[in-house]
């Protein structure tokens, strides 16, 4: 069955340092792979995804995501955080029926 | 970009009345729509799928019965919360899906049963 697993509840990180945000998948095929921000009470922001092609993604907001299909990974990297990008971030796939699977999700808090 | 709108954003019922959550693509034609439930501090679960014109594909465990959902135009599907109870309570997200393998979220419905 496919599943996604971001292995990290929550991080923390200080403003101006790099982040990564892991995510695994499991999925037979081809993946459709998305990484989604949200903000409390609000509903979900695309940052990026990826069908094929290159597989380092650049999205919205300085981030990208790798996609490694020996590792089934897609983590989110961006190298300096600003304390605006605390929030939740979803990994997700879209599996078969186009049916979107999102993993956990990961908080980030960024400290001053 | 497509957007897709839902209405209400909030809404606060009592125990036992029924509810209506609207989605709507605005700019696209939407084939698929998707629903969602959120739990605070959890992550999306998939309800339901609906295509225009047919009826609604429930995941395992969503009670087709409790949560109706109409797929009556190619723009707008509604999900309606029959007979709600305050364990309904949750933040319930659409999307929509115009042909390709991206889905397009709506900004959430924060439904509170008292």
């Amino acid at each position: 069955a496919q599943s996604v697993t971001q292995p990290d509840i929550h991080i923390t990180v200080s403003e101006g340092a790099s982040l990564e945000l892991r995510c695994n998948y499991s999925y037979g095929a081809t993946p459709y792979l998305f990484w989604y921000v949200q903000s409390p009470g609000q509903g979900l922001q695309l940052l990026l995804k990826y069908f094929s092609g290159d597989t380092l993604v650049q999205g919205i907001k300085g981030f990208e995501a790798e996609f490694k299909r020996s590792q089934s990974s897609f983590n989110l990297r961006k190298p300096s955080v600003h304390w605006s990008d605390a929030a939740e971030y979803f990994c997700a796939v879209v599996a078969g029926g186009f049916k979107t699977i999102f993993g956990a999700g990961t908080r980030l808090f960024v400290k001053a | 970009g497509a957007v897709v709108s839902q209405h209400p954003s909030r809404v606060i019922c009592k125990s036992g009345t029924s509810v209506k959550i609207e989605c709507r693509s605005l700019d696209f034609q939407a084939t698929t729509m998707f629903w969602y439930r959120q739990f605070p501090k959890q992550s999306l679960m998939l309800m339901a799928t609906s295509n225009e014109g047919s009826k609604a594909t429930y995941e395992q465990g969503v009670e087709k019965d409790k949560f109706l959902i109409n797929h009556a135009s190619l723009t707008l599907s509604t999900l309606t919360v029959t007979s709600a109870h305050p364990e309904d309570s949750s933040f319930y997200i659409c999307s929509a899906r115009e042909g390709g393998n991206e889905q397009f979220f709506g900004p959430g419905t924060r439904l509170t049963v008292l």
